[in-house]
């Protein structure tokens, strides 16, 4: 069965580091998503790509993320410099994109970020 | 905006209990609405959907019906599982711009159930 491949797993970094992470969807996947997970909470958008164009980064803290999708497979989330805010996990996710609202999407392990 | 409300956990149940998990939203239209689960240092998995009113998603035992008339789509199970022990998230899926839809997730409800 196909998955949503994400890493690294864990990333343990200080403050004002740069970090990235990187996401491979399901093949054939047209629309591609991250979220922030806090924990205790939900999943939070932070942008989603229709192929390699942005449709939605409007949770996206621009001034320090920034994320990119060049030829619309994987992609990668960075962040330059970390806060300790940032703690979190970040899940990316995927779907065909093809049918709206009835979307069904998949989601990767994630990758635990704690900033010290 | 669009939102989804969760009932406050921590459950805890013992096993062959029955489960409830409420869940209602707010949407303009007619949103598909989605359970989502979470098992420790996992990502989520689909549990089931509903795409339209008075349809009922069910998988693995667990059961939920699209309530238009009171927003709703609370998950239900006959008889839980020490093995169901997760965080369980109600999700819906809202139009962003034209033809463009993203998820609203709840805050999630974490369920124990003790053998």
């Amino acid at each position: 069965e196909a998955e949503v491949a994400q890493s690294p797993r864990y990333k343990i970094t200080e403050k004002s580091q740069a970090v990235a992470f990187w996401c491979d969807p399901i093949s054939g996947h047209a629309t591609l998503y991250w979220y922030r997970q806090i924990l205790g909470q939900g999943p939070e958008l932070l942008v989603q790509f229709q192929d390699e164009s942005v449709v939605d980064d409007s949770q996206l803290p621009k001034d320090r993320f920034s994320a990119e999708r060049l030829k619309g497979v994987d992609s990668t989330l960075k962040i330059q410099p970390a806060e300790l805010g940032d703690s979190a996990m970040y899940l990316c996710a995927s779907s065909t994109g093809g049918t709206g609202e009835f979307d069904t999407q998949y989601f990767g392990p994630g990758t635990r970020l704690t900033v010290l | 905006g669009d939102s989804v409300t969760q009932m406050e956990g921590p459950v805890t149940l013992s096993e062959e209990a029955f489960l409830t998990i409420n869940c209602t939203y707010t949407a303009t239209g007619y949103p598909s609405l989605f359970w989502y689960v979470q098992y420790p240092g996992e990502g989520l998995q689909l549990l089931l959907k509903a795409t339209k009113a008075d349809d009922k998603g069910s998988n693995k035992g667990f059961e939920a019906t699209y309530r238009k008339e009171t927003t709703s789509f609370h998950l239900e199970k006959g008889s839980v599982q020490v093995s169901d022990s997760a965080v369980y998230f109600c999700a819906l899926s809202g139009l962003i711009t034209s033809g463009t839809y993203k998820y609203i997730f709840g805050t999630g409800t974490r369920l124990k159930v003790l053998a």
